[in-house]
């Protein structure tokens, strides 16, 4: 099966500096990768996703890169935010439509 | 915007009793999921179902776990006889049709076993 590593596991940046967290895969037949923000206690929710035919994808302060070759991709938030910090998850989905999971990163942003 | 709701918020339980937990998927929603996430580890899956059948489901979904659609709005997740290691945050999941991968989360129910 799938198989999603990440790091780091934690994270920690000042305010307006950005963060980077890299996910691995090792299923080639993969080809959509969400990534997910939970904050403590609530719900894992989407915040930017990347098919396999694509290898960035952009919105506001985030972006996405994926090297299939290489099978990463990673995420990468500018001008980070105390608003920012919570855990991050990475995940790996192929035909069966089923995210593996990345055992996630915690980002701290300090003010 | 519609959102995937859940019921208990949290549910404490002894050891061996049966529990129920209960969502409601996105109305226009085909495909619905459960997931567990144990404390401060990734989440994981337990379940996919689709046209009322279970299509995929994990090792960690055994003989005492079942899925339920009993009306056209609630999807339930059951545990026959709840152990220790059962206690974690359980997520339902819906998706919308067989072109759309996002999947959209319910708030969790925290599943406390004593």
């Amino acid at each position: 099966g799938e198989n999603v590593e990440q790091h780091p596991s934690t994270l920690s940046v000042q305010e307006g500096d950005s963060a980077v967290i890299k996910c691995t895969y090792s299923d080639s037949a993969s080809n959509y990768f969400p990534w997910y923000k939970q904050e403590l206690g609530k719900r894992p929710q989407l915040i930017i996703d990347i098919r396999s035919n694509v290898g960035e994808k952009k919105d506001q302060r985030i972006a996405v890169t994926l090297n299939k070759t290489a099978k990463h991709f990673s995420l990468h938030i500018t001008e980070t935010q105390p608003e920012d910090s919570a855990v991050y998850f990475c995940a790996a989905a192929g035909g069966s439509y089923i995210p593996t999971f990345g055992r996630g990163t915690s980002l701290i942003v300090h003010p | 915007e519609p959102e995937v709701t859940q019921t208990p918020s949290h549910q404490v339980t002894q050891m061996g009793q049966e529990v129920i937990l209960r969502c409601v998927p996105i109305s226009n929603h085909l495909y619905f999921y459960w997931y567990r996430q144990i404390l401060g580890q990734k989440v994981e899956f337990l379940v996919s179902f689709y046209n009322n059948e279970i299509s995929e489901k994990s090792e960690i979904f055994d003989d005492q776990f079942s899925v339920e659609r009993p009306d056209g709005s609630n999807f339930t997740l059951k545990i026959r006889s709840t152990k220790l290691e059962d206690s974690a945050m359980y997520f339902c999941a819906s998706r919308k049709g067989p072109l759309s991968y996002e999947q959209y989360f319910g708030p969790g129910t925290r599943l406390t076993v004593t």
